[in-house]
């Protein structure tokens, strides 16, 4: 079965740090591009950021540039987001999505993890 | 960025009914318009890509049309599991994609 699942999400203070990562099974996961995607609580969707096969090819949002990380580890079937001075407005569901085929439709997304970013 | 607009914000219908929603884009995305279902608690799923495209597994009741600004997911006979949010997406400018705001789909 093909499935993505989130972790490491929880509750941190304004201005410090976490790491999101999100491991793929049932597919060839280094042949697949990914994303991070959020929804803040009652809210729509957010592209967060992608990265390509090799991980040479990375892009964020600009809310989350020069913060956040994106990041993949091929030979652990593995996507990592770090999350350096978080703010209130990170607080969100994070998905971890992956693309279909080399087209950012993203046709398979993980579960989620929640971030909560509050003193 | 491109900003995506859907109508209406809600949508009362019954099971049985045709729905129609309503995606509009500030600017041309030529045919590159996703639409995605959400219910609670779960994670968005692929229904329609490159604007009329079915994807896997998904019912032949969703349709997606349109091109340019202007685009339309229909579902043409509602079951009582396609109630949920439904958002569309863009991705014209990669890498900014962007989202619309969502649709709820509600039974009257």
């Amino acid at each position: 079965e093909v499935q993505l699942v989130e972790s490491g999400g929880g509750l941190v203070q304004p201005g410090g740090s976490l790491r999101l990562s999100c491991a793929a099974s049932g597919f060839t996961f280094s042949s697949y591009e990914m994303n991070w995607v959020r929804q803040a609580p009652g809210k729509g969707l957010e592209w967060v950021s992608y990265i390509n096969t090799s991980g040479r090819t990375i892009y964020y949002a600009d809310s989350v540039k020069g913060r956040f990380t994106i990041s993949r580890d091929n030979a652990k079937n593995s996507l990592y987001l770090q999350m350096n001075s978080l703010r209130a407005e990170d607080t969100a569901v994070y998905y971890c999505a992956r693309h279909q085929g080399h087209t950012p439709w993203m046709d398979v997304w993980g579960k989620g993890t929640t971030v909560i970013v509050s003193s | 960025e491109i900003v995506l607009t859907q109508s209406p914000a809600t949508l009362s219908l019954s099971p049985g009914e045709r729905a129609t929603l309503s995606c509009r884009a500030s600017q041309s995305v030529n045919s590159y318009l996703a639409w995605y279902q959400q219910k609670p608690g779960q994670a968005p799923r692929l229904l329609i890509y490159d604007a009329s495209n079915r994807a896997t597994g998904i019912p032949a009741r969703f349709s997606g049309s349109g091109s340019g600004t202007d685009f339309t997911l229909t579902i043409s006979s509602l079951e009582p599991e396609d109630f949920a949010v439904y958002y569309c997406q863009q991705r014209s400018n990669w890498p900014a994609i962007t989202f619309g705001q969502g649709t709820r789909l509600e039974i009257k």
